[in-house]
């Protein structure tokens, strides 16, 4: 099957702990993102990474740090969450020069 | 900076009756336009996207028209179905090979029977 997988479904923390999320894309596509859906559906990109490299990067807070072992993977840390940060991460993938994004379920972060 | 502007929140409609969710756009450029549809507890997909020659997507009965003369892309539907229950997303990029693409807030369209 190929598609974008996410893990956890679903991650429930205190603040100040660290969380890590997993990406992987098995579409052959070369660049990812993850997006932030917050409780009103808001959908905001924060990072993109083309081929390990990192291509776009909005302003979020520093504790928010992307990691690329390769083209088909792309996790996401945040060190030290706060209350705000739950929300649901969205991972996508595409090709580059192409701007068809695939998105993968979701990881549904709570912090308390 | 680009943004886009949806109808907001909350539509709700009859089965069988026509949809139109609203999508304005300002962006300094000549941008690309999508749509994209969440149903519940789902991903995100892409559902139409702008050509560059103007010619009308559709896809599972919905169309959208670009006009750049309004700056629109309004996502229309003839007739709704129960399955049409979803959140829609209206979308743009700068142009093809922009990874950036910028959502609009997000439309929740209800079909009732």
């Amino acid at each position: 099957e190929t598609a974008v997988f996410q893990t956890p479904n679903y991650h429930v923390t205190q603040v100040g702990n660290e969380v890590s999320f997993n990406c992987k894309q098995t579409l052959g596509h070369d660049t990812m993102y993850w997006y932030k859906q917050d409780s009103k559906k808001l959908l905001k990109i924060m990072f993109s990474y083309n081929n390990k490299q990192l291509i776009v990067n909005e302003t979020v807070p520093r504790r928010f740090s992307p990691q690329s072992s390769d083209k088909a993977h792309l996790n996401l840390r945040i060190k030290s969450v706060e209350p705000e940060d739950s929300a649901v991460y969205l991972c996508a993938s595409s090709y580059l020069g192409g701007n068809t994004q695939y998105f993968g379920p979701g990881t549904r972060l709570l912090v308390l | 900076g680009d943004s886009v502007t949806q109808t907001e929140g909350l539509v709700t409609l009859t089965e069988g009756l026509p949809v139109m969710l609203n999508c304005t756009y300002q962006s300094t450029y000549s941008p690309f336009l999508f749509w994209y549809v969440q149903h519940l507890n789902e991903a995100p997909k892409l559902l139409l996207k702008s050509f560059t020659d103007n010619k009308r997507p559709e896809h599972q009965g919905f169309h959208a028209t670009l006009h750049k003369s309004s700056s629109s892309f309004h996502l229309q539907k003839s007739s709704a179905q129960l399955s049409d229950s979803a959140l829609y997303y209206c979308a743009l990029s700068r142009d093809y090979g922009n990874e950036k693409i910028t959502f609009g807030a997000g439309t929740k369209l209800t079909i009732k029977p």
